[in-house]
């Protein structure tokens, strides 16, 4: 059974610094998902990574998958408050992409 | 744009009720899906379905039960509602095949008392 954990689960940063998130998973997959939730709201697609060694980056936040290690990470930088929100990440085996499982979330805070 | 949208943000029942739970989406999407959240849990998968009337369990269907008789709408029933099903469920869809984020709708956090 596909197992997905982040973390940490919550984390507060000050504005201005970096920080990652960690995403290990326990099958063989190479699609990974970054959603990220603002609280009361659905969940926002941010990134779609398809292949051993993706990057993707969109403003402060960059991520990355290595499959062989079964880990993806989310990097913060220069955090500011509107980054605050909770990131999942999410993983679908490689038989089946409908079977996508959830990590628990990672609820970041950023102060100022 | 992906839209995707439930018929209730919340809804309030109360213990062996039967409960309704409407999702709508406007792109065509071959697949859908229903999870529920709960804190510390992330997102579990109830049921999903990649064709009309055609469904497949997720991690957790006991207790529910779903249906699709059109492409754009999957519900989501409870037969009998319990406490333990007070939660936050949300509906998604996505293209079929390899690769296809899922686009998630509102939420609807239903109270069962």
């Amino acid at each position: 059974e596909l197992k997905v954990e982040q973390n940490p689960l919550f984390l507060s940063m000050q504005e201005g610094k970096n920080y990652t998130i960690y995403c290990n998973y326990s099958t063989t997959s190479d699609r990974l998902y970054w959603y990220r939730q603002d609280p009361g709201k659905s969940l926002e697609s941010l990134f779609v990574l398809l292949s051993n060694g993706a990057v993707k980056q969109e403003g402060r936040l960059m991520a990355s998958l290595d499959t062989k290690a079964r880990l993806s990470t989310l990097h913060i930088t220069a955090a500011v408050h509107d980054l605050s929100a909770t990131y999942f990440c999410a993983v679908a085996p490689w038989y089946n992409n409908n079977d996508m499982r959830f990590g628990a979330g990672t609820r970041l805070t950023v102060k100022p | 744009d992906v839209k995707v949208t439930q018929s209730s943000r919340y809804l309030v029942k109360r213990t062996g009720e039967k409960v309704f739970l409407e999702c709508v989406q406007d792109m065509d999407h071959e697949n859908m899906f229903w999870y529920r959240q709960d804190p510390g849990l992330g997102l579990r998968l109830i049921y999903f379905s990649y064709d009309v009337k055609m469904k497949e369990k997720g991690d957790i269907p006991e207790g529910y039960s779903v249906s699709r008789e059109k492409k754009e709408r999957f519900s989501l029933i409870l037969e009998s509602a319990s406490t333990n099903q007070t939660s936050m469920y949300l509906c998604a869809s996505s293209l079929a095949g390899l690769g296809n984020e899922q686009f998630f709708g509102p939420g609807t956090r239903l109270t069962v008392l």
